[in-house]
C-alpha cells in the first residue's frame, strides 16, 4: 500500500500562510474527492481539519482551507498561529489497495 | 458525543497475539454509513491503516498485514476488536480506534490512543 507523498516539514512566522501538498496518483488524489487532512499534536490523536478536499467540519477555523489540483491536493493555514504547529496528514480514499484507504507520510509545520 | 475508548494488553512477547478492544459510546456500532477502524502510529512514525469493518460483518485489511489481522464486532457490547498475531517489535505503535463516514471517506472520532509494545 503505497502512502501518498507529503514533503517531510514545513515552517512559517506567525501571521503568514503556509501550504503543504499531498501527492498521489489517478487511482487516489486525482481520481476522487474524498481527500481528507488532520492534524496532530504530540501525544494526541489525529484531529480532522478538511474532508472531501475543500470541506470544514463545524469549530474548524476558516483558516484552514483544502484544495485539488489534478494528482496534488493542498491544506493551506493563513494567518499562521503558534497552537498550529503539529503534525499535518492527508488520506484519500484508492482504488489501487483492497484497503481502499491511504495515509500520506506526514508533515510537520514548524511555526518561527 | 460519540467516544471511543481502546483497552487491551500493553505488554507483549514477541510471537504473541496482540488483543485490543474498542469501547464505543454516545452511539451504537451498528449505525449504517459508518466504519469502525484500527490505525497505528510507531514511535515517532507516521500512520498507518490496519484495517477495517462495517456493521454488515465486512472487514478490509492493510494487505502488508492481512495474513496476521483480525477485525470483530461485538454488537450486544458496542464493541469492535482487533487481534494481530505472530507480533515482533515492528507492531510496537499506539493503536487507535476511530469511526469512519463512509459517505465522505473520513475519520471523524479517534480514540485517545493506547500504547502497545512488543519485547523480544
Amino acid at each position: 500500500q503505497s502512502a501518498l507523498t507529503q514533503p517531510a516539514s514545513v515552517s512559517g512566522s506567525p501571521g503568514q500562510s503556509i501550504t503543504i501538498s499531498c501527492t498521489g496518483t489517478s487511482s487516489d488524489v486525482g481520481g476522487y474527492n474524498y481527500v481528507s487532512w488532520y492534524q496532530q499534536h504530540p501525544g494526541k490523536a489525529p484531529k480532522v481539519m478538511i474532508y472531501e478536499v475543500s470541506n470544514r467540519p463545524s469549530g474548524v477555523s476558516n483558516r484552514f482551507s483544502g484544495s485539488k489540483s489534478g494528482n496534488t491536493a493542498s491544506l493551506t493555514i493563513s494567518g499562521l498561529q503558534a497552537e498550529d504547529e503539529a503534525y499535518y496528514y492527508c488520506t484519500s480514499y484508492t482504488t489501487s489497495s483492497t484497503l481502499n484507504w491511504v495515509f500520506g507520510g506526514g508533515t510537520k509545520l514548524t511555526v518561527l | 458525543q460519540l467516544q471511543l475508548q481502546e483497552s487491551g494488553s500493553g505488554l507483549l512477547m514477541s510471537s504473541q497475539t496482540l488483543s485490543l478492544t474498542c469501547s464505543v459510546s454516545g452511539g451504537s456500532i451498528t449505525s449504517g454509513g459508518y466504519s469502525w477502524s484500527w490505525i497505528r502510529q510507531p514511535p515517532g512514525k507516521g500512520l498507518e491503516w490496519i484495517g477495517f469493518i462495517y456493521q454488515s460483518g465486512n472487514t478490509y485489511y492493510n494487505p502488508s498485514l492481512k495474513s496476521r489481522v483480525t477485525i470483530s464486532l461485538d454488537r450486544s457490547k458496542n464493541q469492535f476488536s482487533l487481534k494481530l498475531s505472530s507480533v515482533t517489535a515492528a507492531d510496537t505503535a499506539v493503536y487507535y480506534c476511530a469511526r469512519g463516514d463512509g459517505s465522505s471517506w473520513l475519520i471523524d472520532y479517534w480514540g485517545q490512543g493506547t500504547l502497545v509494545t512488543v519485547s523480544s
